[in-house]
């Protein structure tokens, strides 16, 4: 299985500024034929299921807010929200697609400072 | 739009089978594919398994031993058998919809806390 390791295991950032959530996996979903990142991201708030933000590492899911932006290739990547709002509270999770079983990184847990 | 909701029991006994249905609406389940998803407490996330439009099946091979997933095109529904269940299977169960066999899951139903308990 693909190992998904996320950093940090939580963190605090103030109002409007800008947060930022790794993840790094075991080994590379960047499928060379098609030159894509088999990474999604999902935002999850405590009562709610899973939310898609973004999906092929950088592509925004439509309805999702443009400060919410992801980047990487290979085995490191990045979602950056770039200015935090109070209803982006949350656990972040990355996830591969490259092959089967599917697997999450272990989540990144985002609060207000 | 997809929406998705499971429905079962909420408590299941030690050894017994856990037994989990997810209706569809806005969408045909002969289209797509659609998994099973879990969460233990305080814990992340965790593929259980997924059948696709034609009924083929992949499961986690963590689970495979145990798992069974069918599909009811008559309903709309499509439901997961998971046997022998013990305390480490008590989890927020979550039924998700997906375009191809590996792919992000996009929507995902409520999903449905089963304790395993006696």
């Amino acid at each position: 299985d693909i190992v998904m390791t996320q950093s940090p295991d939580s963190l605090a950032v103030s109002l409007g500024e800008r947060a930022t959530i790794n993840c790094k996996s075991s080994q590379s979903v960047l499928y060379s034929t098609n030159n894509r990142n088999y990474l999604a991201w999902y935002q999850h708030k405590p009562g709610q299921p899973p939310k898609l933000l973004v999906y092929w590492a950088s592509t925004r899911e439509s309805g999702v807010p443009d400060r919410f932006s992801g980047s990487g290739s290979g085995t490191d990547f990045t979602l950056t929200i770039s200015s935090l709002q109070a209803e982006d509270v949350a656990v972040y999770y990355c996830q591969q697609y490259y092959n089967t079983p599917p697997t999450f990184g272990q989540g990144t847990k985002l609060e207000i400072k | 739009q997809v929406q998705l909701q499971e429905s079962g029991p909420g408590l299941v006994k030690p050894s017994e089978t856990l037994s989990l249905t997810c209706t569809v609406s806005g969408a045909s389940i002969s289209s797509y594919y659609w998994s099973w998803i879990r969460q233990p407490p305080g814990k992340g996330l965790e593929w259980i398994g997924y059948i696709s439009y034609s009924g083929s099946t992949n499961y986690n091979p963590s689970l495979k031993s145990r798992v069974t997933m069918s599909l009811d095109t008559s309903k709309n529904q499509f439901s997961l058998k998971l046997s022998s269940v013990t305390a480490a299977d008590t989890a927020v169960y979550y039924c998700a919809s997906h375009a191809s066999g590996l792919s992000w899951f996009d929507p995902w139903g409520q999903g449905t806390l089963v304790t395993v308990s006696s």
